[in-house]
């Protein structure tokens, strides 16, 4: 157990609808990255916040967003879905060295 | 532009003797992390390693270890005396500069097949 905790854990939905995946990091740690694994892409960096802030953005679609909140977890807000957003959706925390990994959201669009 | 590039799609070891997954990497910082993660059939995204650019002795958890050959600019994982439970998809990341936090540039991975 990384700590890094995730839901859901599966998503199913149509085209077109709004997902919110959350995510609470391990204690202690502000920062808060999303990662996106797909079959064709491999694993994409999407977004980062540090302490509330958004630190680094990736290969993040404009109709993602993401926020973290007073209490450090997180929220990724995936809209407008169509089939080729359907992943799996890492979060991860990191405070010293190493970064952890949450088991992630699989999001299946269909 | 970093780059992470692991040249092994699959691999096949057997039960109790030691592998080596390769990654090479290309960075113009002279500041870098590398880490390795193992993500089982579950999916879920393990950490395995980590070694800092300026980490003079290799990394070692347990039977993980890293191989870093700094002038090569690679990072090796060596699993010693292989388990069927490392049977996974393994991958390389690197994560540029000094700072503790940033994001991670992952490859393409390696999926590892241990034989009773």
């Amino acid at each position: 157990d990384s700590g890094v905790t995730q839901t859901p854990k599966h998503l199913i939905t149509a085209t077109g609808q709004r997902v919110t995946l959350r995510c609470s990091p391990r204690s202690g740690d502000l920062s808060v990255y999303w990662y996106q694994q797909s079959l064709d892409q491999g694993l994409q960096f999407l977004i980062q916040y540090y302490n509330g802030e958004e630190r680094a953005k990736g290969n993040i679609l404009e109709r993602f967003s993401a926020q973290q909140f007073p209490d450090l977890h997180s929220e990724l807000n995936l809209s407008s879905l169509e089939l080729g957003d359907s992943a799996l959706y890492f979060c991860a925390s990191s405070g010293d060295t190493e970064q952890y990994f949450g088991p992630g959201t699989r999001l299946t669009v269909t | 532009a970093q780059k992470i590039t692991q040249t092994q799609p699959g691999m096949f070891v057997q039960e109790k003797e030691a592998v080596t997954l390769d990654c090479t990497y290309d960075t113009s910082d002279q500041s870098y992390g590398l880490f390795w993660y193992k993500q089982p059939s579950s999916g879920e995204m393990i950490f395995l390693i980590y070694q800092g650019s300026y980490d003079e002795q290799n990394a070692t958890e347990g039977r993980y270890s890293l191989n870093f050959q700094k002038a090569r600019k690679s990072a090796n994982l060596v699993i010693s005396a292989s388990q069927l439970g490392d049977s996974a998809m393994y991958f390389c990341a690197m994560r540029e500069g000094s700072s503790n936090t940033g994001k991670l540039i992952f490859g393409q991975g390696t999926t590892l097949q241990v034989k009773p």
